[in-house]
C-alpha cells in the first residue's frame, strides 16, 4: 500500500474537452510528479511540484499544467484534449530529500479521448 | 536527452529458476537508477535502485547491476515466483526525481 490516491480511475472524454485529474500523495512527501504512460510503453515525465511551484517539465505543450496546494495534493489539466491523449496518467509522490529518491506511485487514471 | 531501454520486450521463465532482466541507458549523467515492477491495473511498484558509484546492489531476491562501461542495468530475480510476473521497467533519474522510463520487459513465469 503506497498511501497515493488517485481520483477518478477510469474517464471518457471528447475530443476538445478539459479534464482535471487529481492526486493525493503520501503523508509527509512534499514533491509530486505526474507521468503519462500510453499502452504498452515506459511512463513519460510530465512535471513534477515541490512545495506548490513547478520543479521541473518534461517534453509535454503547455495545454498540459498543474498545480500543488498546501497539504501537497495535486491536480494535472489537460486543454483541449487529443486523441494521443489517451494514457493512463500516474501521479508520483516522494518525500524530497536527497536521502531517498523512491518515488511511490498511485494507481493512476486511465484517460480515454474519443 | 536521456534514453533508457531494454533488450528484450517478453522474458518467459520457470517457476523456481532465476530471471534476468537487462536495460540500457544513453546518458551517463544518471546518478540514480530504479527497477520498477508493474502489475495490471496498477501502478509502478519499487523493487530496488542503485546509485551510479555502485556496482551491485542486493535486496531480497533481487540483485541489480550497473555496468557503467558499457552502460548496462541488469535486475535478477531469484527463484521466479508466479507472483513476480509483471512488467519491469528500468528506470533513471539525473535531475532529481525526474524520472526517464525504457519501454518495460514483461516476464511471463510458468509454473
Amino acid at each position: 500500500e503506497t498511501g497515493v490516491t488517485q481520483s477518478p480511475t477510469h474517464l471518457i472524454k471528447t475530443r476538445g474537452q478539459q479534464v482535471t485529474l487529481r492526486c493525493s500523495s503520501q503523508s509527509g512527501h512534499n514533491t509530486v510528479s505526474w507521468y503519462q504512460q500510453a499502452l504498452g510503453q515506459g511512463p513519460q515525465f510530465i512535471f513534477q511540484y515541490y512545495r506548490e511551484e513547478e520543479n521541473g517539465r518534461g517534453n509535454f505543450p503547455p495545454r498540459f499544467s498543474g498545480l500543488q496546494f498546501p497539504n501537497y495534493s495535486s491536480e494535472l489539466n489537460v486543454n483541449a484534449l487529443e486523441l494521443d491523449d489517451s494514457a493512463l496518467y500516474l501521479c508520483a509522490s516522494s518525500p524530497g530529500t536527497s536521502e531517498s529518491y523512491e518515488q511511490y506511485f498511485g494507481p493512476g487514471t486511465r484517460l480515454t479521448v474519443t | 536527452g536521456e534514453s533508457v531501454g531494454l533488450h528484450l520486450p517478453t522474458l518467459s521463465v520457470q517457476e523456481g529458476d532465476n530471471s534476468i532482466i537487462n536495460c540500457a541507458y544513453s546518458n551517463s549523467a544518471s546518478d540514480y537508477f530504479i527497477w520498477y515492477k508493474q502489475e495490471s491495473g496498477k501502478g509502478p511498484q519499487f523493487i530496488i535502485d542503485i546509485r551510479s558509484n555502485m556496482d551491485k546492489r542486493q535486496g531480497q531476491r533481487v540483485t541489480v547491476l550497473l555496468n557503467k562501461t558499457v552502460k548496462h542495468l541488469s535486475l535478477q530475480i531469484a527463484a521466479t515466483q508466479p507472483g513476480d510476473s509483471a512488467v519491469y521497467f528500468c528506470a533513471g533519474d539525473n535531475a532529481g526525481n525526474m524520472l526517464t522510463f525504457g519501454g518495460g520487459t514483461r516476464l511471463m513465469v510458468k509454473p
